[in-house]
């Protein structure tokens, strides 16, 4: 089992708060991911990072902000949620060109 | 080019049958398939992977056939069971490229 953790799992929170979405990995994998996934339908990415101080939009513009301070941490950040942010977000890390490692995933409802 | 198309978008089998899953790339630079499995609530996980100097890999009763001319590959999944039922995404990636999902199947096996 790969050691890529995410908090929370599930979040309910109203329209306009601020939230951030934690995923930290102990594999020391310079490579991480933000996915975002309605349930059982496609995966589409939001932002990437290759190493600490590097990020990049992904394919599915996103509202949301993400940070690479330290290698094992990728928070990613929505500074005013909307109902349309509802959805679950999958956090992923890897190296090399090789196997992602998914984490459970966060299950966001905005109200 | 970057796209990875698969098929079908659903798929219904008798438990004890042969489920196929079908992908098609066009981006020649690709040197890594992967195939993950979803279940519900959870994130994707690697279940079998292959690199173009091989047709054909086989791990239980899960096996990739890839034809590099067509370019193309897909997963049999042999003696389906009703545990099987989840979503199946493959992909492709390279040194040069993020990796690149297909849209997703979902494969329901009836008992």
């Amino acid at each position: 089992e790969a050691d890529i953790y995410q908090t929370p799992r599930y979040l309910v929170i109203g329209t306009g708060k601020k939230i951030t979405l934690e995923c930290s990995q102990t594999m020391g994998h310079d490579k991480m991911y933000w996915y975002q996934q309605d349930p059982g339908m496609e995966l589409h990415l939001i932002h990437y990072s290759y190493g600490v101080n590097s990020t990049e939009k992904g394919d599915l513009s996103s509202e949301s902000t993400v940070s690479r301070i330290r290698t094992e941490h990728f928070p990613l950040t929505l500074e005013s949620a909307r109902p349309s942010h509802t959805s679950q977000y999958l956090c992923a890390s890897g190296q090399g060109t090789d196997t992602q490692y998914f984490g459970p995933g966060t299950r966001l409802t905005v109200l | 080019q970057q796209q990875v198309k698969q098929s079908p978008q659903s798929l219904i089998v008798q438990k004890g049958g042969i489920s196929i899953i079908n992908c098609a790339y066009e981006n020649t630079a690709f040197d890594y398939f992967p195939w993950y499995q979803q279940f519900p609530g959870k994130g994707p996980a690697l279940l079998i992977a292959i690199r173009p100097d091989v047709s054909e890999k086989k791990e239980g009763r899960f096996t990739i056939s890839f034809n590099k001319s067509a370019k193309q590959f897909s997963l049999h999944i042999m003696d389906s069971q009703p545990g099987d039922s989840a979503t199946y995404f493959c992909a492709a990636n390279s040194s040069a490229s993020k990796i690149i999902f297909g849209s997703g199947t979902r494969l329901s096996i009836r008992p």
